[in-house]
């Protein structure tokens, strides 16, 4: 079975852009996260979706969005971008969204210019 | 607030020594704590869950260990080998939705030959 995808891999922008980075999770999982992880820290909470329902929202301004789809894939929207949004992306995927494992993607790397 | 800490942030062993890597957390009202291992650039991949009701979990030679009371965790790696030189991370999961963990900075490991 394919395990959580991402696209794309990598992306370059310019400040001021939009940008939609995109998830599918695993076979059957019905709840989708997304992680901030900027170089050297540990990833930080954005979203999290469950049966196409926002779940939680962590601390981040409202230029951040996402949305789940009923065949439970998700996209994230970051508008205006700032070069403080350069980091790696994560996707991560669980079947319930209760405290189960949880199991990421490679992520996307976006670097705003 | 909930935080969680890994020390130390870098730790360099020669292959086939034991190592312990730490994580402490605040609140000590977890639902799982979950350790990771990251290689650079990549996503992140589930080693252990351990859920507040048990001490400690084992999969092949890696063991962890959870003490609630105390607000810490402990990985044991035995016999280390190169292939795992990576990135460490632990991350508590404070409201049981498998999702908006709270991740450490992690600990980067340098097993050398």
């Amino acid at each position: 079975d394919a395990g959580v995808t991402q696209s794309p891999t990598h992306l370059i922008k310019t400040r001021g852009q939009h940008v939609t980075l995109r998830c599918s999770p695993i076979s059957g999982h019905k709840s989708v996260s997304w992680y901030q992880q900027v170089l050297g820290q540990g990833p930080q909470f954005i979203f999290q979706y469950y049966e196409k329902e926002e779940r939680g929202r962590g601390n981040f301004p409202d230029r951040f969005s996402a949305r789940q789809f009923p065949n439970y894939s998700s996209e994230l929207n970051v508008n205006a971008l700032l070069l403080g949004d350069s980091a790696l992306y994560l996707c991560a995927s669980s079947l319930y969204g209760s405290s189960e494992k949880l199991f990421f993607g490679s992520g996307t790397q976006l670097s705003v210019l | 607030k909930q935080e969680v800490t890994q020390i130390p942030a870098a730790l360099s062993v020669p292959e086939g020594e034991n190592l312990v890597l730490n994580c402490s957390f605040t609140d000590s009202a977890i639902y799982n704590l979950q350790w990771f291992r990251q290689d650079p650039g990549k996503g992140l991949t589930s080693l252990l869950l351990i859920q507040s009701s048990q001490r400690e979990q084992t999969s092949g030679r890696l063991n962890a260990s959870l003490d609630k009371s105390s607000g810490r965790s402990t990985l044991y790696i035995a016999a280390s080998q190169p292939g795992d030189s990576a990135t460490y991370l632990c991350a508590v999961d404070y409201t049981g939705t498998a999702s908006k963990l709270t991740f450490g900075t992690g600990t980067r490991l340098q097993v050398t030959l």
